[in-house]
């Protein structure tokens, strides 16, 4: 079992291009949730989905942000019209279930938006 | 709005000494609880639940939960070079809330 696999470990990006963050859940796992984590705002929930569908998405910023989830081993956050305060450590983790059951996270997206 | 403090920001303790980390919670309804540690360069990694009032322990991990006080406490004994890391409460109730993390250091 590799855990929760995120692409690419590392991407850096201009102000105002598009970056597409990428998640592979652990197989059999039916969560799939999203953070952002800096060191000023600490670790931020963004969103979720349970079975692929989204369940809640009331962290992510609505206007540059999205989360999909199109089949049961990935899931993608893509941010559009990056910004230098979107630099973060983007966190996805999976888990077996939702509020009693242990999250693993995987190892992050460190974004950086020049 | 569940509100997830975490006291203190950063604690240092000499190796083979006890850390304890204080976590306190806003909401009464809150179920299920967790203690996460994160290395620097990873992601985050529980390293226990607690779920009952009272203590649970772990090898040299005890938890601590009183639910009437809104409060769980995470207590290393023994603590090695290898514990230095942020660790996080989270509490899941409705949605699940992380702390803002205590930075240990245990120096040898």
């Amino acid at each position: 079992n590799a855990g929760v696999i995120q692409t690419p470990r590392h991407k850096v990006t201009g102000k105002g291009q598009e970056a597409t963050l990428w998640c592979e859940p652990i197989s059999g796992h039916s969560a799939v949730f999203w953070y952002r984590q800096t060191i000023v705002q600490g670790l931020e929930f963004l969103t979720y989905f349970r079975n692929q569908a989204p369940i809640d998405d009331s962290g992510m910023p609505k206007e540059r942000f999205s989360a999909q989830m199109p089949n049961q081993s990935h899931s993608t956050l893509k941010i559009q019209s990056t910004q230098p305060q979107d630099s973060a450590v983007y966190l996805c983790a999976s888990s077996l279930g939702v509020l009693s059951y242990e999250q693993y996270f995987g190892p992050g997206t460190r974004l950086t938006v020049l | 709005q569940q509100k997830v403090q975490q006291s203190p920001e950063s604690l240092i303790v000499p190796e083979g000494g006890m850390a304890s980390l204080n976590c306190t919670f806003s909401d009464r309804n809150s179920q299920y609880f967790w203690w996460y540690r994160q290395h620097s360069g990873e992601g985050p990694k529980a390293l226990m639940s607690i779920f009952s009032n009272g203590d649970k322990k772990e090898g040299r991990f005890t938890a601590h939960l009183n639910k009437a006080s809104l409060h769980v406490s995470l207590h290393i004994k023994d603590s090695q070079p290898s514990d230095s890391a942020l660790y996080f409460c989270a509490v899941s109730t409705g949605g699940i809330f992380f702390g803002d993390g205590t930075q240990l250091v245990v120096k040898p």
